[in-house]
């Protein structure tokens, strides 16, 4: 059964600091990744994908991610916070093809920037 | 601007009352999805339609009726809900069903704040 872990449920970082969100998960057949983030008032939007190939990942707004098998994690990773990067973020797993699968959500990790 | 459109975006509802969400995409998918989402909480999902065709019922209660009349609609049909079913609503799209192409991401509405009074 596929699984996902999101330690922490708020992450605080200043204007222009590196922005971590760390995902961890667990899968009986190799993943396909996403994160999504959430800002108030909205539905999910994308942030990006992992399937196959290359194992680090960019996305929109500046948000990248590296799939690391060995350590069963894909943590999302942004050079600079901006204030506009305030939201919730969600990692969440799927089986490939072939899986009667579903996607599974982590918990959620609010992220808040300062000024 | 999101693909997928719901409506409406805001409900309040009596426990006895009988309405319906809607959900529209223009994109071509052929599988839709119907999720609950708690506040502080991930979505919960709890219908798949795969080209039309109901594909996954989470264990939903029977208060919970969806439909899906043609590849761009799908609406979730309320009759007599509790006051734990308020909660945002949230439709997605994607081009395929999960399990068929797993890797097609899901395009998400912005939902339905509904309240049950």
């Amino acid at each position: 059964a596929q699984s996902v872990t999101q330690l922490g449920s708020h992450v605080s970082v200043s204007e222009g600091a590196l922005v971590l969100l760390r995902c961890n998960y667990s899968s009986s057949v190799p993943p396909y990744l996403f994160w999504y983030v959430q800002y108030p008032n909205q539905g999910l939007q994308l942030l990006l994908k992992y399937t196959t190939g290359a194992t680090l990942v960019k996305g929109i707004n500046g948000f990248e991610a590296e799939f690391k098998k060995s350590e069963t994690s894909f943590h999302l990773t942004k050079p600079s916070a901006h204030m506009s990067d305030a939201a919730e973020y969600f990692c969440a797993v799927s089986e490939k093809p072939g899986a009667n699968s579903k996607l599974t959500f982590g918990k959620g990790i609010t992220l808040s920037v300062r000024p | 601007d999101t693909e997928v459109t719901q409506t409406p975006k805001h409900l309040v509802m009596g426990m006895t009352n009988k309405k319906s969400l809607k959900c529209e995409q223009h994109m071509g998918h052929r599988a839709m999805y119907w999720y609950k989402q708690k506040a502080k909480k991930p979505p919960e999902l709890m219908f798949v339609y795969s080209y039309e065709k109901l594909s996954i019922n989470e264990s939903v209660p029977s208060r919970f009726s969806p439909e899906c009349p043609n590849s761009s609609l799908l609406n979730l049909h309320l009759h007599a809900l509790q006051p734990e079913d308020s909660a945002l609503y949230l439709c997605a799209s994607s081009r395929e069903a999960l399990g068929q192409w797993g890797n097609q991401p899901q395009h998400f509405g912005d939902g339905t704040r509904l309240s049950i009074l």
